[in-house]
Order: structure tokens, then sequence, then C-alpha cells
């Protein structure tokens, strides 16, 4: 099925410890976005991709990295993991244009302890 | 980028009844977009309305946008217990990468 997939669906870390989250999307789209939600939050922006070959910080973008590794993928890479990095990680992606909404992948839980 | 506020926070109706939640927004738009959330999952566009339009439907969805007061409605008619679920609404740039950003959204249950 065409759209946005995340890996993995769930994690556990321990502080200290690093990942990365996967994000791969099938609709050759050209940006694409990682938020974070906390419970009962919205979503906050931590980085994006507006096109292959570009990325640049949005909201919270301290204890993370992003690659885009080229026009599909787009993965998010937490070096050293903090309790305060516990939260759901949503990837999206968007077609070129202004009036094109997201596409939002079923996010990745991540835990640190 | 500028956040919508959503409003209500909590909505709770009957089913069958209509559901309006209201977003407000500070600074010019391109875009206004509306999102779903059921619980768990991931956000999924419902419709977008541009700035030239007033209103916009899309089956028991109907989105208004008032420019001048920097304001949209989201009505969800006949509602079904399968529309459960937090609404988030988020202004579109007019220039850039189009990031949106979220507010925290109104929880709508539906009670059968």
């Amino acid at each position: 099925n065409a759209g946005v997939t995340q890996t993995p669906k769930f994690q556990v870390l321990k502080t200290g410890q690093s990942m990365t989250l996967q994000c791969a999307q099938d609709m050759n789209h050209n940006s694409m976005y990682w938020y974070r939600q906390d419970p009962g939050m919205g979503l906050r922006l931590i980085y994006y991709s507006a096109s292959e070959g570009t990325t640049d910080k949005g909201e919270v973008p301290n204890g993370y990295n992003v690659s885009r590794l080229n026009k599909r993928e787009f993965s998010l890479r937490l070096e050293s993991a903090a309790p305060s990095q516990t939260s759901v990680y949503f990837c999206a992606s968007r077609s070129t244009g202004t009036h094109y909404g997201y596409t939002f992948g079923s996010g990745t839980r991540l835990t640190v302890v | 980028s500028q956040q919508g506020e959503e409003d209500p926070q909590a909505l709770s109706i009957q089913e069958g009844e209509n559901a309006t939640m209201n977003c407000s927004y500070k600074t010019s738009i391109n875009n206004l977009q509306w999102y779903r959330q059921n619980s768990g999952r991931g956000l999924v566009h419902l419709i977008l309305i541009r700035s030239n339009e007033r209103e916009k439907h899309s089956g028991r969805l109907r989105v208004t946008l008032d420019t001048s007061k920097k304001s949209s409605s989201l009505l969800i008619t006949a509602s079904r217990a399968a529309d459960t679920a937090s609404y988030f609404c988020a202004p579109g740039e007019i220039q850039g990468a189009q990031k949106l950003v979220f507010g925290q959204g109104t929880r709508l249950t539906i009670n059968p």
C-alpha cells in the first residue's frame, strides 16, 4: 500500500543509548518531516527536509540529527537518548506545491528509561 | 510558521448530532488544513481550504474559512461513533517548505 512507513513501531532504550528511526515513503513526495507528540499534546516539528539533499531544524531539534538518504527515505537519529525524549515520533511527507496535505506514518512509540 | 488554536479543547455529543470545532490563527495564510487523529495513530489529512475559498465540503465534512477574522470552522454532520478522535487545524505557510505547526487539537467524543 502506498504511504509512509516507519520502523520500528515500538522501542525501549536505556539512557545514553543511540538509535535511528527509519521513515520511507513511496509516493514520490519531495518534502519530509519528523514530529514528536507527547501525551495530550499536539505535534512538534523536530526536523524537516524540503527536498532531497536539504534538511532544516524545526521547533525542537536539540538531541536529534537527521539524514535525507534519498528521495524516499528520511531517518531520525538519537545519539544519546534521554528520558525527555520519550514520545511518539511521526514521520510525514508532502508533494511539491502549496496546496497538498501531509501523509503521516503510523508512528514509533519510544520509551527511554 | 504559525500554530492554529483549536476550540473547544474537548467536545462530547450524542451520535447523530452535528459537531462544530473552531480554529484561529494569527497571520496570513496560503491555506488551512484539518487533520484527524484516532487514538494511538498517525494524523490523517481531512480537507484543505485555500485562502481564496470560503467554504468547502467533503462528504459529511464542511469547512469554512474567514480570512478577515483569521478563523476556520470544521462541521461534522450526522456524527458517528467512528468520528471519535482528536481534530487538528494547521495554517499553511505562504512561502517556504510548508511546515505545519499543530496545536493541541479538539478531542471529540461521540456517545452512542
